[in-house]
């Protein structure tokens, strides 16, 4: 069975300091692999996803993550953040299907992350 | 930018009671999805459902639980007689593939009394 670790429930950080959340995921074949942002009171949006190819995927506002595959990780980074990237960040898997059956993600427990001005 | 809905925001129930949530998938999405975050927990996995079909189910997901799709638009997840834990929130989400992202909507808030 599939299963993703987060490894840090709570993070504050002040507004320009880096920020790397990790992730770590059990599976056994190929996957693809998604960092979901929740702002307050909103719904979950995609960051980036990684499906193949470079193993360093860009997203959006600024965020990135690597695919270690010998590691079995994808960690979410941003080099200077902002008070406006306080959230929730779930990282998730899933398999890489080739048949048309429904794809569950599976998530890890989530990173709040809070931004001091 | 076009969105995943869902109705009611928040919905309570007296245990026993049956409840349906909805949602209305992105107009060209084929793949459909819930998920359940019970308070404090993670996001789990329900059901998947294409082509008319429940393609995929978890654990969680017995036979308490039903999807329908009754028309082109709503996609809709019935809990017969709801149990205490129940209560969490429910979010829908919606993808064009099975190799696509799936898209989210706000979720349903089910409080079980």
């Amino acid at each position: 069975a599939q299963s993703v670790s987060q490894h840090n429930h709570h993070v504050i950080l002040s507004e320009a300091a880096s920020l790397e959340l990790g992730c770590n995921y059990s599976y056994g074949g190929t996957v693809n692999l998604f960092w979901y942002v929740q702002y307050p009171g909103q719904h979950l949006q995609l960051l980036l996803k990684y499906f193949s190819g470079d193993p360093l995927v860009k997203g959006i506002k600024g965020f990135e993550a690597e695919f270690i595959k010998s590691k079995f990780s994808f960690n979410l980074r941003k080099p200077s953040v902002q008070w406006s990237d306080t959230a929730e960040y779930f990282c998730a898997v899933s398999g890489h299907m080739n048949n048309n059956a429904g794809n569950m993600l599976t998530f890890g427990g989530g990173t709040r992350l809070m931004v001091k001005p | 930018e076009p969105e995943v809905t869902q109705t009611p925001s928040h919905q309570v129930t007296q245990m026993g009671q049956e409840v349906i949530l909805r949602c209305v998938p992105i107009s060209n999405h084929l793949y459909f999805y819930w998920y359940r975050q019970i308070l404090g927990q993670k996001v789990e996995f329900l059901v998947s459902f294409y082509n008319n079909e429940i393609s995929e189910k978890s654990e969680i997901f017995d036979d308490q639980f039903s999807v329908e799709r009754p028309d082109g638009s709503n996609f809709t997840l019935k809990i017969r007689s709801t149990k205490l834990e129940d209560s969490a929130m429910y979010f829908c989400a919606s993808s064009e593939s099975s190799n696509q992202p799936q898209h989210f909507g706000d979720g349903t808030r089910l409080s079980i009394l």
